[in-house]
């Protein structure tokens, strides 16, 4: 059974900019979650989706926005990049967004 | 004050001890309570998920859940050096929203 995938793995930007990173679950699963990852902040939640739909959404900027297609295949979008977006981008998938969450191996995004 | 606070560590225990990981909280309405590894420069695994009060056993791992002390804890018996890792717990309300500890940072010496 195929695992979280998430592309691309490594991503280097210029401050200004903007990227948007994907996220396949696992087959079966509706629900898809974002999380950041930094040293000093630790895990964060950014969002999640089931069915299409943001059901949840944590303390980020307007800048940080996300999105998820019919096939629960999620994106997440990032608009004018700034140093402090560095980070691990994660994403995880469950079956109806229920706590049992399987995490992608993760974006890193170094903004320069 | 933060929602779920966990042993900081690091910990550093010789190959073959117990290890115990530890993480307290705060907010009542926690229902599911998992425990993450997380090797470097990798996402995290899932080891251990449980909703109830008690101990949940799975092979050489035991996560114990107290919900009347808000005090939840992984063990880890005949530890190895592959456990070396990141721990974090995790807390989730029957959300899509998990809440993290800051992990814990385990070295197992040969």
């Amino acid at each position: 059974k195929a695992g979280v995938t998430q592309t691309p793995r490594y991503l280097i930007k210029t401050r200004g900019q903007q990227v948007t990173l994907s996220c396949s679950p696992i087959s079966g699963h509706r629900s898809v979650s974002w999380y950041q990852q930094t040293p000093g902040q630790g895990l964060q939640f950014l969002f999640e989706y089931f069915s299409e739909t943001q059901r949840n959404k944590g303390n980020f900027p307007g800048r940080f926005s996300g999105r998820q297609f019919s096939n629960s295949r999620s994106e997440m979008n990032v608009s004018t990049l700034e140093l402090g977006d560095s980070a691990l981008y994660l994403c995880a998938s469950s079956l109806a967004g229920n706590a049992e969450a399987f995490f992608g191996q993760g974006t890193r995004l170094t903004v320069v | 004050q933060k929602e779920v606070e966990q042993d900081p560590g690091p910990l550093s225990v010789p190959e073959g001890a117990i290890v115990s990981l530890n993480c307290t909280y705060s907010n009542s309405a926690f229902q599911y309570f998992m425990w993450y590894r997380q090797y470097s420069r990798k996402g995290p695994e899932l080891l251990m998920y449980t909703y109830s009060s008690g101990n949940k056993e799975d092979g050489r791992f035991t996560a114990q859940v107290d919900k009347s002390s808000k005090y939840i804890s992984l063990f880890i018996r005949d530890s190895q050096p592959s456990d070396s890792a990141t721990y974090l717990c995790a807390l989730n309300t029957n959300a899509g929203k998990s809440t993290f500890g800051d992990g814990t940072t385990l070295t197992v010496k040969p």
